[in-house]
Order: C-alpha cells, then structure tokens, then sequence
C-alpha cells in the first residue's frame, strides 16, 4: 500500500490564482480529512469527510472548498489564493480511530 | 471546543536519557492519539491510546481518562527521537470525530 500520497509536494501561487492540492489513499479508509500546519499554531483542521459525497467544515474552513467523489480521493481546493494560506497542508485518512498522514504539500502564496 | 495543553513546550536531552510528556485535556475524549513529526516533516503516529496504557519498544504512554492527561514516556533516547510530539484528542459519540491538536513539544536529543 502506497499509503496516504499527496501532491504537489510544493507550490508557489500569486495572490487571486487558484488550485487543487490532490491527496489520495488506497487503504479503503472511508474518513478523510485536510489540516494545515502554521508556525506556533499546530496543526488546525480545513474540512473533513466520513465517507464519499459526505463533507463537513473544520476549524479553518475559508477560503477551501473540497469534495469526495470515491472512498480513495479527497482534494482540496483553493478559490483564490491569499499570502494567508501560505502553510503546509496534510491530508490524512483514518481508520478504527487511528490517523495516517500524507507528507504534505508546501505552499506559499507571494 | 475541547483545549489541548502540552508540556513542556521544549525539552533537550543528551542521548540515552529518559523523558516524559505531558498531555492534558479539557473534557472528557474518546480518541487521542500521539503523533511524532521528524525533521522532514512527516507526521507518524505512535499511539492510539483514548484509555489505558501501551508500550512499542522504547516508547510507552499512558492516559488516565478521570483526571484527563496522558503521558508519552520515551526511554534511552537516541537523536533519531528528534522532531516535534504533538498530542490530539476528540470528543463526542464516536472515536471520528474531530481530532484536536496540542501545540506539540519540541525535542532535542544531542549525541
């Protein structure tokens, strides 16, 4: 099993371009979630899904969009990139209550 | 929302020295998890402990769910222990709910 795969592994983005940072997962886990890390904040949820068509908002939903069209994909999408969103950004999936993460994507918006 | 509060926030050792972390809830959890961020960035977990005590090799933890904290115990440490410990809990009906991050505890083991 590949596990959790996430790309790009990094981005640069001007202010108002907009993305799609992928992540999948070949473990047939059906929760899946985005976080994005921020120096001396942790790791803060986006949105999550507990299975596919099922998404819900985190703690820092703004500016994200996702969807989960199969158990395997849950991308994340930035509308309109802003300096703010500049972070690294984790996909995880889980199951029985453990967590696996993605490594991450980079990304810095300038 | 359920606060996460970890301690300490730094901790150097020398390599083979033992050390403790400290992780203390705000409510009552049904998942919390120990996660360990090397250098590089990548987030692994190391326990899935809502309750109880667990051990895998040098590391052990234990949460005592009625006093609300949980403990990572890290033995004989070696520089490959570096990286950041973050603890993450949830609360409500089922162990998917949303996880809650602490602040994480930065280590340092030197050679």
């Amino acid at each position: 099993n590949a596990g959790v795969t996430q790309t790009p592994k990094f981005q640069v983005l001007k202010t108002g371009q907009s993305m799609t940072l992928q992540c999948a997962q070949d473990m047939n886990h059906e929760y899946m979630s985005w976080y994005r890390q921020d120096p001396g904040m942790g790791l803060r949820l986006i949105h999550y899904s507990v299975g596919a068509g099922i998404t819900d908002q985190g703690e820092v939903p703004n500016g994200y969009n996702v969807s989960r069209s199969t158990t395997e994909d849950f991308p994340l999408r930035l509308l309109s990139a802003a300096p703010s969103q500049t972070s690294v950004y984790f996909c995880a999936s889980r199951q029985y209550g453990i967590q696996y993460f993605g490594p991450g994507t980079r990304l810095t918006v300038t | 929302g359920i606060q996460v509060e970890q301690s300490p926030p730094d901790l150097i050792l020398q390599e083979g020295a033992n050390s403790t972390l400290r992780c203390n809830f705000s409510d009552s959890v049904n998942n919390l998890q120990w996660f360990h961020q090397n250098p590089w960035g990548q987030l692994i977990n190391l326990f899935y402990i809502p309750s109880g005590t667990k051990q895998n090799g040098r590391l052990s933890a234990t949460t005592v769910a009625t006093e609300r904290y949980s403990l990572l115990y890290i033995s004989s440490s070696q520089t490959t222990d570096s990286g950041v410990y973050f603890c993450a809990v949830s609360a409500g009906g089922t162990s998917y709910g949303k996880l809650t991050f602490g602040q994480g505890t930065i280590l340092t083991v030197h050679p």
